[in-house]
């Protein structure tokens, strides 16, 4: 079945290390793919976006993402968190099959950093 | 407008009432999308607008759901005989996809139900 995985529920980071939150996907053809982050109160805020290219891609906010057809993955990184980036994160994908190119998310992750 | 905007932000109503919710969507944009999220969960799509046609429902849970969207602008979502069990986040999105190439969608803050 189509579907899109985020393996990691909740990820704890210390402020001023490493993030990396992983995204698989299953469909037949390479899809588009998005990262949202949504903080408390707010609406979903795209990151970023691969649609074809360069497999890595660039992002507000610092974050950078890449795309590994091999592994049917889209894998979003920061080098050093801020502690205004803990929130929840979903990865999406469109088909670019379905009528509508409607997205499909993945169950999010949420981020905690700690001071 | 500036972005896309969603009312109410907050509804808490009774088991059995009918609740509006409504979206302005960015001005100019074709597209238009519902989608519900609930606690703890990703987005799901429910039903999507191109102008004022409604082109796929199939997100829709049952026909207690319906949406319109009568002047291709602002839409409301209308949920009927409410249930505990549509207590979530109702977001609302739009975008200028036309039909073709990639869609990219900009999301308003939400509705957030609770039903009592």
């Amino acid at each position: 079945a189509q579907s899109v995985t985020q393996p990691d529920i909740h990820i704890t980071v210390s402020e001023g290390a490493s993030l990396e939150l992983r995204c698989n996907y299953s469909y037949g053809a390479t899809p588009y793919l998005f990262w949202y982050v949504q903080s408390p109160g707010q609406g979903l805020q795209l990151l970023l976006k691969y649609f074809s290219g360069d497999t890595l891609v660039q992002g507000i906010k610092g974050f950078e993402a890449e795309f590994k057809r091999s592994q049917s993955s889209f894998n979003l990184r920061k080098p050093s968190v801020h502690w205004s980036d803990a929130a929840e994160y979903f990865c999406a994908v469109d088909p670019q099959k379905a009528a509508g190119n409607k997205l499909t998310f993945g169950g999010g992750t949420r981020v905690l950093v700690k001071p | 407008g500036a972005g896309v905007s969603q009312s109410p932000r907050y509804k808490v109503t009774k088991r059995g009432q009918d609740v509006a919710l409504r979206c302005d969507p960015i001005s100019g944009h074709v597209s238009l999308y519902w989608y519900r999220q609930a606690l703890g969960q990703g987005p799901e799509f429910l039903t999507y607008f191109n102008y004022e046609a409604q082109q796929d429902k199939s997100g829709l849970p049952n026909d207690r759901f319906s949406a319109e969207r009568p002047e291709g602008s602002i839409s409301t979502l209308t949920i009927q005989r409410t249930e505990q069990r549509d207590s979530a986040m109702y977001r609302c999105a739009s975008s200028n996809w036309t039909g073709s190439g990639a869609n990219v969608l900009t999301f308003g803050a939400g509705s957030r139900l609770t039903v009592l």
